[in-house]
């Protein structure tokens, strides 16, 4: 399974953007990134995924270096809510199976 | 669309008893994942179905957990017996067959506490 690393934890202060990254550096060519977060108490959301260009949608924007090798996940703006771990995944889509094998994320802290 | 539904939220047993959590998917997917997050860990991948088949279930530790999804809709996952060790969050996801890229949705989990 392709891995993925990611800083522990980050903070942010309020209303200012965060970028998260993330090494995928044995991603294979057909292994979409995807970004996941959870909130205390509840089950990962999802957030977005790209496979080589970057990527936006009302929740975050994703950014994907040209070798594939890393990827960043944009918060434009970060607010209270946005306080959560976030994960990065490689979608192994070996065999036709599609897993997704998360790793320990980032806590992001976003300070008032 | 009504989100994926899990059963019991909470539950706590002693060791050597079992248990069974459910899982009812989003309607139309055909996909179905079991994954067992440990406190200050990321979730790991128990077992996949699609349909009513086994995709993977290489990580489960087949010795006391088994999964089951008669119908290819709603899934149970039964621990017998349990450890002290197996106290986690366990989590069911479903999505749209895998081809289609689309994203996975998750229930809120059942908090297992072993005793």
């Amino acid at each position: 399974d392709a891995k993925t690393t990611q800083p522990n934890s980050m903070e942010s202060n309020e209303e200012e953007p965060v970028h998260l990254p993330c090494n995928h550096s044995t991603i294979s060519g057909t292994d979409y990134i995807h970004w996941y977060r959870q909130l205390p108490s509840q089950g990962p959301e999802y957030v977005i995924h790209g496979l080589t260009s970057n990527v936006n949608n009302r929740m975050a924007s994703l950014a994907i270096a040209e070798d594939r090798k890393s990827s960043t996940l944009i918060l434009h703006r970060a607010t209270l809510r946005d306080a959560a771990v976030y994960y990065c995944i490689l979608r192994d889509d070996t065999s036709g199976t599609y897993k997704y094998i998360f790793g320990t994320g980032t806590r992001l802290k976003v300070l008032a | 669309e009504a989100g994926v539904a899990q059963s019991p939220r909470y539950k706590i047993i002693e060791k050597r008893q079992s248990v069974a959590f459910w899982c009812n998917p989003i309607s139309g997917h055909a996909t179905l994942y079991w994954y067992q997050q440990i406190l200050g860990q990321g979730p790991k991948l128990l077992i996949q179905f699609q349909n009513n088949g086994v995709v993977d279930d290489s990580q489960l530790p087949k010795d006391r957990f088994s999964a089951e999804r008669l119908k290819g809709v709603d899934s149970t996952l039964k621990i017998q017996p349990a450890k002290l060790e197996d106290s986690a969050v366990y989590l069911c996801a479903s999505s749209l067959p895998g081809q289609h890229n689309s994203p996975l949705h998750f229930g809120n989990g059942t908090r297992l506490t072993v005793t």
